[in-house]
């Protein structure tokens, strides 16, 4: 159980373009998804918080209008990246928790996205 | 922002030993949870261990342990009888009772020879 599915695995896109990134909790409603972003051979870095219904949190240092964040359904939040370049190259990855009140409820992570901008 | 801090940026062990993987954090809170997650080349990550701060017993799945000790604020990972399968980067992670939010260390790279 607790699958969370992420779309697509890998893309490369033009400078300018836009990229929009899916992620679904297949066998349960998460009113919160996580977005983050790995740099290569570095940490996690949390981008912002996704909640269904509601506006996304995003971290200190984030542009919220460079990625935009929709949780529009409790199985579905999308990240898009919005006039794409180089420097936004990187693995996404979302996450979503399980267990509503349940403090001690893991993370459940996608797979992740390679996003390269050319 | 809490902070975690893994010092190990890589660590070898000989197949069918034990390894240990060190995590420290920082925190105000006293209650608050910590986990341990796997990152293999495939990139997915996964839950290795979780612990409660609240619970005093240290954790314990199969070959996997922790060793909580809260008031140093830090939360090891041991792994007996190391497989090929357990290499991968291993990332500590902190949640708040408060937040919802996890925040996770900078990750050990686990290389396991044969």
């Amino acid at each position: 159980g607790a699958v969370v599915s992420q779309h697509p695995s890998r893309v490369i896109c033009k400078s300018g373009t836009s990229v929009k990134i899916e992620c679904r909790s297949l066998d349960f409603q998460a009113t919160t998804m996580f977005w983050y972003r790995q740099f290569p051979k570095k940490s996690l870095m949390l981008m912002a918080t996704s909640n269904e219904g509601s506006k996304a949190t995003y971290e200190q240092g984030v542009e919220k209008d460079k990625f935009l964040i929709n949780h529009a359904s409790l199985t579905l939040s999308t990240l898009t990246v919005t006039s794409a370049h180089p420097e936004d190259s990187s693995f996404y990855i979302c996450s979503a928790k399980t267990g509503g009140f349940s403090y001690n409820s893991p993370l459940h992570f996608g797979n992740g996205t390679r996003l390269t901008v050319t | 922002a809490q902070t975690v801090t893994q010092s190990q940026p890589e660590m070898s062990v000989q197949e069918a030993e034990t390894v240990t993987l060190s995590c420290t954090y920082d925190t105000s809170e006293s209650d608050y949870y910590l986990f341990w997650y796997k990152q293999p080349p495939s990139r997915q990550m996964i839950l290795v261990i979780r612990q409660e701060a609240y619970k005093q017993q240290n954790a314990t799945e199969n070959r996997f342990s922790v060793n909580f000790q809260k008031a140093a604020k830090s939360f090891s990972l041991k792994i007996s009888d190391s497989q090929l399968g357990d290499a991968a980067m291993y990332f500590c992670a902190y949640r708040s009772e408060n937040f919802n939010k996890f925040y996770f260390g900078s990750g050990t790279k686990l290389n396991v020879k044969p």
